[in-house]
């Protein structure tokens, strides 16, 4: 129990251009939902935070408008990275949160490239 | 603040040997700890966690951590390291109430063959 899938694996995008990526928890529902960054040889980074039905609540030095958070429903999420440039290439995880419970279960992960 | 160190960056261990790997957090209450592991190009595997009861928590792959309040910290330890165990390791706390984490920055472990 407990899987979180993330979609697309791999994406490549020119500079400019948007890019979506989606977070599904497949066998429970999400009442909170996380996205993480990680560059090559680094540690995971919280980007923002999302609970069903309400706007995303961003950690400091994220741009909101940058990267658009969606949380339409208990079992989607969706990151949007907006005119993507080559410095937004990176490995980027969700994790999804029962709220009764304090454990994350963390996607696959998305590797993004801009190029 | 809360805060998680992993003080070593990179360890190399021998096929066979013991292992541990150091974790020390800093949080105004019992944290809720985790211990990852994340091979190249993939997501997060959760090795174990503590929340409450037994401070020795077993977890897969024979790993095992330690929870010392005293010390603020909860090391990972394996008795004897395989090949595949090779990858890096990301300690993280939790925090009751935000469901929030805070990773370490990670070790990145490599076994000799």
């Amino acid at each position: 129990g407990a899987v979180v899938s993330q979609h697309p694996s791999r994406v490549i995008c020119k500079s400019g251009t948007s890019v979506k990526i989606e977070c599904r928890s497949l066998d429970f529902q999400a009442t909170t939902m996380f996205w993480y960054r990680q560059f090559p040889k680094q540690s995971l980074m919280l980007m923002a935070t999302s609970n069903e039905g309400s706007k995303a609540t961003y950690e400091q030095g994220v741009e909101k408008d940058k990267f658009l958070i969606n949380h339409a429903s208990l079992t989607l999420s969706t990151l949007t990275v907006t005119s993507a440039h080559p410095e937004d290439s990176s490995f980027y995880i969700c994790s999804a949160n029962q709220r009764r419970y304090d454990e994350q279960y963390f996607g696959p992960g998305t590797r993004l490239t801009v190029t | 603040a809360q805060s998680v160190t992993q003080p070593d960056i990179h360890i190399t261990v021998s096929e066979g040997a013991s292992l541990e790997l150091r974790c020390n957090y800093s949080y105004g209450a019992t944290p809720y700890l985790f211990w990852y592991v994340q091979s190249p190009g993939q997501g997060l595997q959760l090795l174990l966690k503590y929340f409450s009861g037994d401070t020795l928590v077993q977890g897969i792959k024979g790993f095992e951590a330690e929870f010392k309040r005293s010390q603020s910290s909860f090391n990972l330890r394996k008795p004897s390291v395989h090949w595949s165990d090779a990858a890096e390791y990301f300690c993280a706390v939790g925090a009751s109430g935000t469901y929030k984490y805070i990773f370490g920055t990670g070790t990145r472990l490599k076994v000799l063959a």
